[in-house]
């Protein structure tokens, strides 16, 4: 079936630095995607999407990349703080044009922020 | 604004008994949708609401599980005869739209049937 995975489980970074997380999909016709923080003990916080008509799309100190030839998704933290440490997950949208869809995620990365 | 609300947000159960598990959505959002996630995974699609249709119930892993959702806002999960394997949290999120609008999380309740 299709799935969306993770390159990197863990990831650690020194406060100040650049962080990016990578994500790979295989579904060639998803047409959506989200970004999710999630901290221990609360819900995945939304954090930007991008839809399959662009390659690039930035928010505050995020900037979240798609490669439709090679389905993949980056999300880029200039930066990075020590309040960014958390699991982040990419997600797809399984049901593209369809009535209703539901969310496909990943397993997470686990982003730690050393001072 | 107000969030997506769930309660309880901790439940302790035997193995056998029901549950209920209630989320309040975000006021407006018209799409509904409950997961599940175990210790230190991603998170598994149960059931979907449009209104008060679920019009995608094909996550739900058994016949013990079931939701309803009434007046358009409050939902609730029903676990009959919980099984340790149903220990997880259970998240629910809700949305303004489908197909391209982000779904916004609540908190989750933490099941543990013992």
């Amino acid at each position: 079936g299709e799935n969306v995975g993770l390159h990197l489980p863990t990831l650690s970074v020194q406060e100040g630095d650049n962080s990016i997380i990578n994500c790979a999909y295989s579904n060639s016709a998803s047409d959506y995607f989200i970004w999710y923080k999630q901290e221990s003990g609360k819900g995945p916080q939304f954090i930007i999407d991008i839809r399959s008509n662009m390659d690039k799309r930035q928010g505050q100190r995020v900037t979240v990349l798609l490669n439709k030839t090679v389905k993949h998704l980056s999300l880029q933290i200039a930066a990075t703080q020590p309040g960014d440490s958390a699991v982040y997950f990419c997600a797809e949208n399984v049901n593209p044009g369809g009535s209703n869809y539901k969310l496909t995620f990943g397993k997470g990365t686990l982003l730690t922020v050393n001072p | 604004g107000a969030g997506v609300s769930q309660s309880p947000s901790n439940k302790v159960t035997e193995k056998g008994k029901d549950v209920e598990l209630r989320c309040d959505p975000i006021s407006g959002h018209t799409a509904l949708y409950w997961y599940r996630q175990s210790l230190g995974q991603g998170l598994e699609f149960l059931i979907y609401f449009q209104g008060n249709s679920a019009p995608d119930k094909s996550g739900l892993p058994s016949d013990r599980f079931s939701a309803e959702r009434t007046g358009g806002s409050v939902s609730t999960l029903t676990i009959q005869r919980t099984q340790q394997e149903d220990s997880a949290v259970y998240l629910c999120a809700s949305s303004f739209r489908t197909g391209d609008s982000p779904l916004h999380f609540g908190n989750g309740t933490r099941l543990t049937v013992t």
